[in-house]
């Protein structure tokens, strides 16, 4: 069973405004990652953590920002969303890298901006 | 680089037609291959590890195979349930790297 948690599960916002993505994991894992994804396209990594007051950029450019004060909590926010935000952000989190089952992800937030 | 590529791009079966799906890897030093479900809408489901080659795992319908340079995920006698997408991954550095994806479709 899975033990990380994303809310809200579907978000429909208005263009300006200022939202934040929750994802939480109770598994005691450093290693903490966001992922975009478009319908029926790859996994785009925005965002990863090492740990507590560890966060990088990934792959993918984005205007996202994010925070990591608890080992738990790993929220991503948008300052001013634009529709060009709309898709799917998924949360995962790690032991090792190599560990058997690798990451465990959440259930996802499908963002809307119109 | 690490790179994983995984093909065919999208796969339509008919129910109890078997067939497999291929991830090829290079990386540096393998330290395990990972195979997930995606369903639509939602977050991959982790299925297999994979760490040497010989290796072999099943699960129901599914098998994971490894070699030195490729996995393959062989489905046996399908059923519609099997639709989705399927991710093979790689560790890289203190991350996975992510194949393309391979999305089954098994009609009745």
């Amino acid at each position: 069973e899975a033990d990380i948690y994303q809310t809200p599960r579907y978000l429909v916002i208005g263009t300006g405004k200022k939202i934040t993505l929750e994802c939480s994991q109770t598994m005691g894992h450093d290693k903490m990652y966001w992922y975009q994804q478009d319908p029926g396209m790859e996994l785009h990594l925005i965002h990863y953590s090492y740990g507590v007051n560890s966060t990088e950029k990934g792959d993918l450019s984005s205007e996202s920002t994010v925070s990591r004060i608890r080992t738990e909590h790993f929220p991503l926010t948008l300052e001013s969303a634009r529709p060009s935000h709309t898709s799917q952000y998924l949360c995962a989190s790690s032991e090792l890298v190599g560990s058997p089952g690798g990451y465990t992800f959440g259930s996802g937030t499908r963002l809307t901006v119109v | 680089e690490d790179q994983v590529t995984q093909s065919p791009e999208a796969l339509r079966l008919q129910e109890g037609e078997s067939s497999s799906l291929n991830c090829s890897y290079t990386v540096s030093g393998l330290r395990g291959l990972f195979w997930y479900r995606q369903d639509p809408g939602k977050g991959p489901e982790f299925l297999f590890t994979l760490y040497s080659a010989g290796e072999e795992k099943e699960k129901e319908r599914l098998k994971a195979t490894l070699t030195k340079k490729e996995s393959f995920l062989h489905i046996t006698a399908p059923k519609p349930e099997d639709s989705a997408t399927y991710l093979c991954a790689v560790p890289g550095g203190n991350m996975l790297t992510f194949g393309g994806g391979t999305r089954l479709m098994v009609k009745p």
